[in-house]
C-alpha cells in the first residue's frame, strides 16, 4: 500500500514551458487536493476533486488546469509556467467524509523551479 | 471566503517547557479544525483535530482547544521534545463540508531547544 504517490520529485522548467504533475492514491479516496506551498504562506489551495470526472477551483488556481480521469490519479497542468509558480507541490486525498474521519493523506512533494 | 491566521510564526522553546501555538478563523460556520505536523523535507501529517462541537481534545502531550464564540483555537504542547521540532499548521474545513477542502494558516516552526 504506496498511499499517496506524486511524480516528479524534482523539475526545472523555464517560463512558458508545460508540463505535468501526477498525484496517484491506492486507497480508493473520493477527494483529492492539489496544494502549493510557499515560504510564510502556508499550504494553498490550487484545485481540489470531490470525485472522478469532477473538479473544482480552489483558492489559488490561475495559471493551472486539472483532471481526474480515474479515481486514483489527480493531474495538474501548467501550460505556461512561470517563475511566480516556483514552489513546492502537495497533493493530498481523503476518503468521503463520516467513513474514516476527515484526516488528508499527503503525497511526498514535488519541487518546481520556474527560471 | 474562509480566513485563517496563524500565530506566531516562530517559537523557540527549551526542552521540557510548553509551547501553544494560535490561530483565529473568519468564517463562523467552519466546522473542523486539524492541526498538522511538517518536518523538514517531509509531507505534512495530522497530529490532532477537533470539531465544532468540541470545546478541548487531548491526545498525550498535545491538546487542542476551540473557542467557536471568538472563532480561535490553539495547539498546546507540554514537556516538549527536540523530535516536537517541526512546522505547525492549523487549518479550518469552511462550508459547504462535503467538499472536504482546508484553508490552512501560514505556519509556525516551533524549534526545541536540548
Amino acid at each position: 500500500n504506496a498511499g499517496v504517490t506524486q511524480t516528479p520529485k524534482f523539475r526545472v522548467l523555464k517560463t512558458g514551458q508545460s508540463m505535468t504533475l501526477l498525484c496517484a492514491q491506492d486507497m480508493n479516496h473520493e477527494y483529492m487536493y492539489w496544494y502549493r506551498q510557499d515560504p510564510g504562506m502556508g499550504l494553498r489551495l490550487i484545485h481540489y476533486s470531490v470525485g472522478e470526472g469532477t473538479t473544482a477551483k480552489g483558492e489559488v488556481p490561475d495559471g493551472y488546469n486539472v483532471s481526474r480521469l480515474k479515481k486514483q490519479n489527480f493531474l495538474l497542468g501548467l501550460e505556461s509556467a512561470a517563475p511566480s509558480q516556483t514552489s513546492v507541490y502537495f497533493c493530498a486525498s481523503h476518503p468521503v467524509s463520516g467513513t474514516g474521519g476527515y484526516e488528508q493523506y499527503f503525497g511526498p512533494g514535488t519541487r518546481l523551479t520556474v527560471t | 471566503g474562509e480566513n485563517v491566521e496563524q500565530h506566531p510564526s516562530t517559537l523557540s522553546v527549551q526542552e521540557g517547557d510548553s509551547a501553544v501555538i494560535k490561530c483565529t478563523y473568519s468564517d463562523s460556520a467552519s466546522n473542523y479544525f486539524p492541526w498538522y505536523k511538517q518536518e523538514l523535507g517531509k509531507r505534512p501529517q495530522l497530529i490532532i483535530d477537533i470539531r465544532s462541537n468540541v470545546g478541548e481534545k487531548k491526545d498525550q502531550r498535545i491538546a487542542v482547544t476551540l473557542n467557536k464564540t471568538a472563532k480561535h483555537f490553539s495547539l498546546h504542547i507540554t514537556e516538549t521534545q527536540p523530535e516536537d521540532s517541526a512546522v505547525y499548521f492549523c487549518a479550518a474545513r469552511p462550508p459547504p463540508s462535503n467538499t472536504g477542502k482546508l484553508i490552512f494558516g501560514q505556519g509556525t516552526t516551533l524549534q526545541v531547544k536540548p
